[in-house]
């Protein structure tokens, strides 16, 4: 089946700290690929999502592009500040019409000022 | 703009227990809905999925159920709570073109079994 890997568990940054968090994924046909955000006690916030190799996500100063070949989609933000620290997932979803995503387990990330 | 809500915000209940919870959309018309359970600092399970009123499909078997009564509203149950039950449960709704597309999540309603 689908899986979605997180290398990195936990993160922990100054603020103005270049962040990058792995996403590899596996699957049977061509996903797309999104990133998700989880602030304590929320719901998980859409972020951005690519659908094609070498298409380029990006909000908020968070970006990633989609990579067939490495089967990645790693989320890099430049400069973080302390109001990005949260729970960020990589997920991806197929053509099977109407079936959810799947998620990697996430990574928290601790930004300090 | 689409709105998503959940009820309840937060719920304590004892192991045996029934349980309703609910997820209405406002401002989409036949939307895919979902259900989604996440223990606490785990990652996010699939429960159901509903692409039509009245039809729900089960992804995983956790001893709940769920219906679609309107197609704004998606409501997950048991009549039996268990222990493992304790979590944080998540409304989706995506548009109704396909799987591929992104999914909006509600603000979740967090339930601990006692």
């Amino acid at each position: 089946g689908d899986s979605v890997t997180q290398t990195e568990g936990q993160v922990a940054l100054s603020e103005e700290d270049f962040l990058t968090i792995h996403c590899n994924y596996s699957a049977s046909g061509y996903p797309a690929l999104f990133w998700y955000v989880q602030y304590p006690g929320e719901g998980p916030q859409f972020l951005f999502r690519a659908s094609r190799d070498k298409e380029k996500g990006s909000s908020r100063g968070f970006e990633a592009t989609y990579d067939k070949g490495t089967t990645s989609f790693h989320l890099r933000k430049a400069s973080v500040q302390e109001s990005d620290s949260a729970v960020y997932y990589c997920a991806l979803g197929e053509d099977n019409y109407a079936q959810g995503l799947t998620f990697g387990l996430g990574t928290r990330v601790s930004v300090f000022p | 703009a689409q709105t998503i809500h959940q009820w309840p915000v937060a719920e304590i209940k004892a192991v045996g227990s029934p349980l309703s919870l609910g997820c209405t959309i406002k401002g989409k018309s036949s939307p895919n809905l979902y259900w989604y359970w996440q223990a606490t600092g785990g990652t996010l399970q699939q429960l159901f999925y509903s692409i039509t009123v009245g039809q729900v499909e089960s992804v995983v078997q956790l001893n709940l159920s769920a219906s679609r009564p309107k197609d704004d509203q998606f409501i997950l149950s048991t009549e039996k709570l268990l222990l493992s039950h304790s979590g944080f449960y998540l409304c989706a709704w995506s548009p109704p073109w396909g799987g591929k597309d992104t999914q909006y999540f509600g603000p979740g309603t967090r339930l601990l079994v006692l």
